[in-house]
């Protein structure tokens, strides 16, 4: 059973840095791309950054690009979103998400989300 | 980059069909999505691939009463014989090369 576990929410200030992660189980780790979804209050779905299976391509969403860093650990099946210069804007459920494929395709997975409040 | 259009709101009876709609912008007519469903207060759970054909394949544990369809640059979410427990929000969702889309999201009521 594939399983997917986010840690590291919190309340920040604006300005400052969180750390995400998120623990895979249930399916082969690196042979996958690995995603961070987000959802603000009330608001959609956004998609905020992708890494492949293997680590080599990131790829972010131009809302965090140069603030955000996404990795990840095949070796401890471990996703992370190194997340910096936080802004009021970036409040959000941040959701943890399985691709379909190595390299991209859909999302077939979901973690159950770990919340950010950046607030002063 | 494609652009996914979802209207906002949907509604239809206890027991009855509905039919959602996301519509992909011009020149990403033949593009792969997925829909998702999202209960209040929950992560999203996928619903099923869809392609371009009306091929679909559903997740794991999707009810039979959840169907795809699709027709030119729009891609359908049929849920047949309504259940007070379908009313919540459906996202389609897709990608190109190095950028994701999601949709702005349906929400439905059942009457």
């Amino acid at each position: 059973e594939v399983q997917l576990v986010e840690s590291g929410g919190g309340l920040v200030q604006p300005g400052g840095s969180l750390r995400l992660s998120c623990a895979a189980s249930g399916f082969t780790f690196s042979n996958y791309a690995m995603s961070w979804v987000r959802q603000a209050p009330g608001k959609g779905l956004e998609w905020v950054s992708t890494i492949s299976g293997r680590g080599g391509s990131t790829y972010y969403a131009d809302s965090v690009r140069g603030r955000f860093s996404i990795s990840r650990d095949n070796s401890k099946n471990t996703l992370h979103l190194q997340m910096n210069s936080l802004r009021a804007e970036d409040t959000a459920m941040y959701y943890c998400a399985k691709a379909s494929f190595t390299n991209n395709g859909w999302h077939d997975y979901w973690g159950q989300g770990t919340l950010v409040t950046v607030s002063s | 980059q494609p652009v996914l259009t979802q209207s906002s709101s949907a509604s239809a009876s206890l027991g009855s069909s509905v039919k959602l709609t996301c519509s992909l912008s011009s020149g990403h007519s033949n593009y792969i999505i997925a829909w998702h469903q999202q209960q209040p207060g929950k992560a999203p759970r996928f619903l099923m691939k869809l392609e371009g054909s009306g091929s679909y394949n559903k997740g794991s544990g999707v009810p039979d009463r959840f169907s795809g369809s699709s027709s030119g640059a729009d891609r359908y979410l049929t849920i047949s014989n309504l259940q007070s427990e379908d009313e919540t929000d459906y996202y389609c969702e897709t990608w190109d090369s190095n950028t994701w889309v999601f949709g702005g999201g349906t929400k439905l009521t059942v009457l």
